[in-house]
C-alpha cells in the first residue's frame, strides 16, 4: 500500500457545483495532515491544515477519520480559479518529513 | 518576510555536467526538505535536514546527487554527473519543527531542471 493515495481524476465540473475528494493513508502514527494546492508550472501552496474535529474555511471543508485513515476535501461553489492539482499531505509522527500524494486534478468549466 | 528562496529557476545542461541547485530558507525555519516533481511519480522526497544536519537521505536516488546545508541559511542540492532522467522540477522547502500543526511546508519556486 502506497503511503498516501489519491484518485488522480480529472474531475471535471461545472462553476458552482460542489466537488470532494478523498485520501487515504498508510501510517497510522501520522500526526498532522494538510491540504496544498499547485497550480500548472508552480509551486505546491498550502490550502489548509486537517485538524481531528474537521475544520472550515470559506468554501473548504477539510475532515480527518482517523480510524479509517482517511482525510477528505470538500468544495462547495466550486470557481473557475479552483481549477488546480490537490495534494493530500501527511506529516509522521517522530519523523520531519512530509508524504505527499499525486495529486488529484480538478478542472471547472463555465 | 521573503519565503523560500531557490536558484536558478531553470537550468539546461548536457548530459555529464555538474549541476548545482541553491536554496535559502525562511529564516527561523529550523527544517529543509529537497524534494523533486516529475509527471510519473509526483513529488518525491529527496532529503531533509534539521539544524543543518540531514536526518533522512534514503530518498536520494543514488551516489550522483549530493546535498548539503552548511548553516542555516543555505543549502545545496549537486549532480554529478547529470543524466537526462534526472530532468524535473527540484523544489526546496522549509518548515518550523513538526510538533503541531504550526508546522506546514513553505515552498520555493523551484528549479526546471533540463538534461539533454
Amino acid at each position: 500500500r502506497k503511503e498516501v493515495e489519491q484518485d488522480p481524476g480529472p474531475f471535471n465540473v461545472p462553476e458552482g457545483a460542489t466537488v470532494a475528494f478523498n485520501c487515504t493513508y498508510s501510517n497510522s502514527a501520522s500526526q498532522s495532515f494538510f491540504w496544498y494546492r499547485q497550480d500548472c508550472r508552480k509551486e505546491p501552496k498550502l490550502l489548509m491544515s486537517v485538524y481531528s474535529s474537521g475544520n472550515e474555511d470559506g468554501r473548504f471543508t477539510a475532515q480527518l477519520n482517523r480510524a479509517s485513515q482517511y482525510i477528505s476535501l470538500l468544495i462547495r461553489d466550486s470557481k473557475l480559479s479552483d481549477s488546480a492539482t490537490y495534494l493530500c499531505v501527511v506529516r509522521g509522527g517522530s519523523q520531519g518529513n512530509l508524504i505527499f500524494g499525486k495529486g488529484t486534478k480538478l478542472s471547472v468549466k463555465p | 518576510d521573503a519565503g523560500v528562496i531557490q536558484s536558478p529557476r531553470h537550468e539546461v545542461t548536457e548530459m555529464g555536467q555538474e549541476v548545482t541547485l541553491r536554496c535559502k530558507p525562511i529564516s527561523g525555519h529550523d527544517y529543509l526538505f529537497w524534494y523533486r516533481q516529475t509527471m510519473m511519480r509526483g513529488l518525491e522526497l529527496l532529503i531533509y535536514f534539521n539544524n543543518n544536519v540531514p536526518i533522512d537521505d534514503s530518498g536520494m536516488p543514488e551516489d550522483r546527487f549530493s546535498a548539503k546545508m552548511p548553516n542555516a541559511s543555505f543549502s545545496t542540492l549537486k549532480i554529478q554527473p547529470s543524466e537526462p532522467r534526472d530532468s524535473a522540477v527540484y523544489f526546496c522547502a522549509s518548515s518550523l519543527p513538526p510538533k503541531g500543526y504550526n508546522s506546514p511546508l513553505h515552498f520555493g519556486n523551484g528549479t526546471r531542471l533540463t538534461v539533454t
